[in-house]
């Protein structure tokens, strides 16, 4: 069965520390999306990554698709508290044509 | 521009009872999505509609759920009767292509 694994299920840091979320596929992924949720909010996307070994950023935020194509990590530089919220990963492992499946999330908390 | 649109956002209702979630997409957007939100088991596709179109609905839990799309801007998520297991966040999402999903911010039901 295709299988999404998210790592940790939670993490709580203080303000102004660096973390790091992953997200391991049990098959080659055709394109990975991450998505932040805010606490009793929807999702919001955050970015997408397609090609082995590709980089994103978007503010502080970097997430990074391995060359295989099937671990991603999401990198949070200097956090904040509005860093705060559950971050899921999505797959697409059916070259585009098939909806996403989700990771059950990382619960992160920024603490001052 | 306004984003897909849920309702009810909060409903308690009793066992037993009909439930009816509501969800207008993002207009222009062909594809329409049911994902329901647990603790237990994260963010699961319900059921997914092209052009109106019921794709798969092999997500669905059991035959007390059903959805429709009767036209490119309104769909509907019914449960009857509703269980306590039922208890969950419900989030419509559409998109253009059927990855890069825009969600709602969810209808957070409660069945006591």
């Amino acid at each position: 069965s295709q299988e999404l694994e998210q790592s940790p299920q939670s993490l709580i840091v203080q303000e102004g520390k660096n973390l790091t979320i992953n997200c391991t596929s049990s098959k080659t992924l055709y394109g990975l999306y991450w998505y932040k949720q805010k606490y009793g909010e929807g999702l919001i996307f955050l970015m997408m990554l397609q090609k082995g070994g590709e980089e994103k950023s978007h503010e502080k935020i970097t997430a990074k698709l391995d060359e295989k194509k099937q671990q991603s990590s999401l990198h949070i530089t200097a956090s904040q508290p509005s860093h705060a919220g559950i971050y899921l990963c999505g797959a697409d492992w059916g070259s585009g044509n098939t909806p996403l499946v989700f990771g059950k999330g990382t619960r992160l908390s920024v603490i001052a | 521009d306004a984003g897909v649109i849920q309702s009810p956002r909060h409903e308690v209702t009793e066992m037993g009872q009909e439930v009816t979630l509501r969800c207008k997409p993002i207009s222009g957007h062909d594809y329409l999505f049911w994902y329901r939100q647990t603790m237990m088991r994260g963010l699961e596709l319900l059921i997914y509609f092209n052009n109106n179109v019921p794709i798969d609905d092999s997500g669905m839990p059991e035959d007390r759920f059903s959805a429709k799309m009767p036209n490119a801007s309104f769909s509907t998520l019914k449960i009857q009767p509703s269980e306590p297991r039922d208890s969950a966040v419900y989030f419509c999402a559409s998109s253009e292509r059927v990855n890069t999903i825009y969600f709602g911010e969810g209808s957070w039901l409660t069945v006591v």
